[in-house]
This record gives structure tokens, C-alpha cells and sequence, in this order.
């Protein structure tokens, strides 16, 4: 079975530019979250998401917005991209019920110069 | 706020028995969670525990769980150097969805 997929891989963007970044949950899963991890930082939770409906936001600006579609794959949105922006985004898949552990993707690479 | 703190680094020998420790501050935590990182990657799930627990084994891995202190511990038997990596707990209550994480604590596995 496949696990959370992301894409893409890597990406370099300029300060001001916008981002999309995609997930694609494990296959049954209705949840998905995101999470951005700054170099020798651990993982802070920017979104979740269950059944297309916002059901958590960490302490991110509104520069950061996110959705998910009918097949339960999701888009990160970064607007004015700074460049503390530059960091490893991580999707993770849950069932969205019960225990909901989390499975995470491989991540993107973001880099703002 | 919710908080979770690890010790940074350990360094062990192959061989030897690893214990990575973490704390953390939400009395309301339910599941508490190890994940590994290598270098590049994303975060591989190892093995949780509910808080009503107090240990939990899965093959070389034993997890301890001190409710009291809110103290969790990692223990890694037989440490190979393919479990080199950053280790990081994390904490989640029922009232929330989110993850809170540790900063992560590198293990290096010498030969």
C-alpha cells in the first residue's frame, strides 16, 4: 500500500512569491495535517483538516492557508513567502477517528531565498 | 502552554542499550508518541503509548511511560548503527488534534 505522498520533493522560491504544496493521504484516510519543521527544530502543527473542514489551526499568520478536496488530498498555501518560510513541510495521514495516529509523508524542501 | 523537552544528543556503541528520555508539561496528554527521522526524510512512526499505560514493548524498542512525573522513556536494545538518527517524542490530548514535539534528540551509534 502507499504511504502519504508529497510533492513536490523540493522547491526554491524568492521572497514575495506564493507556494502550493500537495499531499496525498494513506489510502482510507479522511485526515490530513500539516506541519512545518525549521532545521534542528521538531515538527509545529500549522493545519488539520477532516472531511474538507478546517478542525485545527497552530499559531501561524494568515499567510499560510490550506484546503482539501473531495478525495481527502490536500494543498498548503504560503503567500509573501519570507525567508523564515524556508523550512521542511511535512503532511501527515490519520484516520481521523479513534486513536488518529499520524503517518507522515517524506516532506517538501522549501527554500526562499 | 503544552511543552515536550528532550536531551539533545547520545551517543552509545553498537551493541549497547540506548535510553532516550523526554518530558512533558499537559497533564491531559493521552498519547504519547516516538518517531525516528533520518537524515532527509520524514518522520517514521516507531511506537505510542496511551497514558493509561505504563510500559509497552515492540521487538528491540520498550516504552516507559511516568505519569507522575510525565516522564517517557526510549529504550532501544541491541543498538545497530542503522538506528543512528534524530528521535523525537511527541504528545497529543484529547481535546486537541495537533502534535506537540521535542526538539528531537540525535542518537549516534558508534561501531
Amino acid at each position: 500500500d502507499a504511504g502519504v505522498t508529497q510533492s513536490p520533493t523540493h522547491l526554491i522560491k524568492t521572497r514575495g512569491q506564493h507556494v502550493t504544496l500537495r499531499c496525498s493521504p494513506i489510502s482510507g484516510h479522511k485526515s490530513v495535517s500539516w506541519y512545518q519543521q525549521v532545521l534542528g527544530q521538531g515538527p509545529q502543527f500549522i493545519f488539520q483538516y477532516y472531511e474538507k473542514e478546517e478542525r485545527g489551526r497552530g499559531n501561524f499568520p494568515d499567510r499560510f492557508s490550506a484546503r482539501q478536496f473531495p478525495n481527502y488530498s490536500s494543498e498548503l498555501n504560503v503567500n509573501a513567502l519570507l525567508l523564515g518560510d524556508s523550512a521542511l513541510y511535512l503532511c501527515a495521514s490519520s484516520s481521523g477517528q479513534g486513536s488518529e495516529t499520524q503517518y507522515f509523508g517524506p516532506g517538501t524542501r522549501l527554500l526562499v531565498l | 502552554g503544552e511543552d515536550v523537552e528532550q536531551s539533545l544528543f547520545l551517543s552509545v556503541r553498537e551493541g549497547d542499550s540506548s535510553v532516550i528520555n523526554c518530558t512533558y508539561t499537559d497533564s491531559s496528554s493521552t498519547y504519547l508518541y516516538w518517531y525516528k527521522q533520518e537524515p532527509g526524510a520524514g518522520l517514521q512512526l516507531l511506537t505510542y503509548i496511551f497514558s493509561n499505560m505504563d510500559m509497552k514493548q515492540d521487538q528491540r524498542l520498550t516504552v516507559l511511560l511516568n505519569k507522575k512525573d510525565k516522564h517517557l522513556s526510549l529504550r532501544i536494545a541491541d543498538t545497530q548503527t542503522g538506528d543512528s538518527a534524530i528521535y523525537f517524542c511527541a504528545e497529543r490530548d484529547t481535546g486537541r488534534r495537533a502534535l506537540t514535539f521535542g526538539s528531537g534528540t540525535r542518537l549516534q551509534v558508534q561501531p
